[in-house]
């Protein structure tokens, strides 16, 4: 099973602030790597596929990256509604797993 | 409007069964993979199971493999979990989740909460 490592658990910044949460692989995922934005009491909601593809109308703001074992989710300026639960996401030969989540949260 | 309800959770006993459900609308159902993914309280997403699109490729999570079966009707554009020999561990909300652009899932249920206990 391909495990996914998100760090940090929590992250603690100011609305127009830069974020930047990382996800590791276990082994290579290639660039099958999905990012999701969880606010509490909501289901999940796609943010980016294929590590660096935004979701249709997911804002510009939020952006992806890497390939292989390392992946970041950057929101280039926070604002107040971005300040969530975020989880990674791999797909591999009908087995997926989900990063255990880190907590955005406003300082 | 594209949307996913579940059903069917509730109260169940250890060991007993349960089979929850899923209605599709608003989109062509057996154009897309499906999947079952779950959320026990206060903690992070799990996948559980998926299912493609005409049922020919279909995976299970290490934890409910031989327990849970997946299925889908394409013309009742249902999505279905039959979760047998249930555990206190399988308490969570259970998430029908449509598979979209390169398999990720880009649209969401809102769940249906599965409560195990004696």
């Amino acid at each position: 099973e391909i495990v996914l490592t998100q760090s940090p658990a929590t992250l603690s910044l100011s609305p127009g602030e830069r974020a930047t949460l990382s996800c590791r692989a276990s082994q290579s995922v290639s660039s099958y790597l999905a990012w999701y934005q969880q606010k509490p009491g909501q289901a999940p909601r796609l943010l980016i596929y294929d590590a660096s593809n935004r979701a249709t109308g997911i804002p510009a703001r939020f952006s992806g990256s890497g390939s292989g074992t390392d992946f970041t989710l950057t929101i280039s300026s926070l604002e107040p509604e971005d300040f969530a639960v975020y989880y990674c996401q791999q797909r591999s030969n009908w087995q997926y797993t989900f990063g255990q989540g880190t907590k955005l949260e406003i300082k | 409007e594209v949307q996913l309800v579940e059903s069917g959770g509730g109260l169940v006993q250890p060991g007993r069964s349960l089979r929850l459900s899923c209605a599709a609308s608003g989109f062509t159902f057996d154009d897309y993979a499906m999947h079952w993914v779950r959320q026990a309280p206060g903690k992070g997403l799990e996948w559980v199971s998926g299912i493609s699109w005409n049922s020919g490729s279909i995976g299970y999570a290490d934890s409910v493999k031989g327990r849970f079966t997946i299925s889908r009707d394409n013309a009742k554009n249902s999505l279905y979990l039959q979760m047998n020999s249930l555990r206190a561990e399988d308490t969570a909300l259970y998430y029908c989740a449509k598979a979209g652009v390169e398999d990720a899932f880009d649209i969401w249920g809102q769940g249906t909460m599965v409560t195990v206990s004696s």
